[in-house]
């Protein structure tokens, strides 16, 4: 357990409303992730932060929005869902040893758009 | 197109017998390789790891074998067990840094008592 809490667990949507989904880590990581699985895709990034206020796009941003305004939490914003973003958003933190990186998971948020 | 290729999505196995569960990539660049494991309604959690500097890494039941030429990797799971029942997940990175991995499509292991 690396201290990572998603909320909330499930959420069900209508298309074109906004939805946040909230990351929030207790152990000070500096990096912090949120992912997308979806059957056939596996793990995908769809943004990253490496600091407060400082955040990146992955492979499949579009769509999306993330802000962090403390170290703790790291915020996923669907502005306007759609039913193509129907799917399970992972946070996560990565944590370096001596051969690499690893990556430590939330237990997910599972988003359905109608 | 897929850089991490996990051509199973499932396998079946008795309990008791090997799971050999296989991952193939195109990017010769990738010098690092990870196995997740996940459960229904969890998160991913890390399994075991592997850099391309070695072609073996063992840990307990759980063996990952490196071939660089052939561009593959496998883990092993010997003997497998029904709570290895799972979702296994490959990924790989050249680079440091979580934002670089690139995860495989999975493939689902049932593990038969």
């Amino acid at each position: 357990d690396a201290g990572i809490t998603q909320s909330p667990r499930h959420k069900v949507t209508e298309t074109g409303t906004p939805v946040t989904l909230r990351c929030h880590q207790t152990e000070n990581h500096r990096y912090m992730y949120w992912y997308r699985q979806d059957p056939g895709h596996g793990l995908r990034l769809i943004h990253y932060s490496y600091g407060v206020k400082d955040t990146d796009k992955g492979e499949v941003s579009d769509g999306y929005s993330v802000s962090r305004s403390k170290t703790e939490d790291f915020l996923l914003t669907l502005e306007s869902a759609t039913s193509s973003q129907t799917s399970v958003y992972f946070c996560a933190i990565s944590e370096s040893s001596g051969l690499g990186e690893k990556l430590f998971f939330g237990s997910g948020t599972q988003l359905s758009v109608l | 197109d897929q850089q991490v290729k996990q051509n199973s999505p499932s396998l079946s196995v008795q309990e008791g017998r090997i799971s050999i569960l296989n991952c193939d990539y195109t990017n010769s660049m990738f010098d690092y390789f990870l196995w997740y494991k996940k459960y229904p309604a969890e998160g991913p959690t890390f399994l075991i790891s592997i850099s391309s500097i070695k072609d073996k890494n063992e840990d307990g039941r759980f063996t990952v074998f490196l071939n660089k030429s052939a561009k593959h990797l496998s883990l092993h799971i010997v003997p497998s067990q029904p709570g290895d029942s799972a979702v296994y997940f490959c990924a790989a990175s050249f680079k440091t840094g979580g934002q670089n991995f690139v995860f495989g499509p999975g493939t689902r292991l049932s593990v038969l008592p």
